[in-house]
């Protein structure tokens, strides 16, 4: 499968705990896109990088959330002190650039925080 | 104000019928629009881009007016496979790259 693909799947964790997810993008595709959703609600965007650079960062992106992409390729998003409200499915995307270019979604990973 | 804002539904409409899901947005900046399609539980899957010119796809179309800032999407002949959330979509204009998403509106088609 050569779409994007999203580690873990799933994640429960306590509130207080950090956690970590990977995003795998699609090979060659240089921009790489971190969205958000809840329940009812459409994606909303957090941050994207160019290659290794990160060029955006929404004000959804609070000082408890950071994102790497070290080596252009994959890229993590770490929360540290997890909260009730940060529970929803977090989405990345990858495009190849250009204005008009398609965003590819991975299957998300779904974090519940108890 | 939300930047997209989209009909709420659900449309529940027979199968074989004709649908038109309405859309606008705020930021007249903003120089992509897209239709998105999302199964439950699944990942935004793009439809369609819209262009201001119209574009058809098979059963779908969509329109764009960028003077009222609002854009369309028709579905003709509704299978029961069209079941699904329908998100507008629309780049952040100045900064370029990332998307608004509206709420997205359901559609059931029924047998």
């Amino acid at each position: 499968d050569t779409g994007v693909s999203q580690n873990p799947r799933h994640k429960i964790t306590k509130r207080g705990q950090n956690v970590t997810f990977r995003c795998d993008p699609i090979s060659e595709h240089n921009r790489l896109y971190w969205y958000r959703q809840t329940l009812g609600q459409g994606p909303e965007f957090l941050t994207y990088f160019q290659n290794e650079a990160q060029l955006e960062k929404s004000r959804l992106l609070s000082d408890r959330f950071s994102a790497e992409r070290p080596k252009g390729s994959f890229s993590t998003l770490e929360i540290q002190r997890t909260e009730q409200g940060d529970s929803a499915m977090y989405l990345c995307a990858s495009s190849t650039g250009g204005l008009s270019d398609t965003q590819y979604f991975g299957p998300g990973t779904r974090l519940t925080v108890l | 104000r939300k930047e997209v804002e989209q009909d709420p539904g659900p449309f529940n409409v027979p199968e074989g019928a004709t649908v038109a899901f309405n859309c606008t947005y705020s930021n007249s900046a903003s120089q992509s629009f897209f239709w998105y399609r999302q199964d439950c539980r699944k990942e935004p899957k793009l439809l369609m881009s819209v262009y201001s010119s119209g574009n058809e796809d098979g059963r779908f179309t969509a329109q764009l007016n960028r003077a009222s800032q609002y854009i369309s999407l028709l579905i003709r002949d509704s299978k029961l496979s069209d079941s699904a959330t329908y998100l507008c979509v629309v780049n952040m204009g100045n900064s370029g790259y990332a998307l608004n998403f509206g709420k997205g509106t359901s559609l059931l088609v029924t047998p």
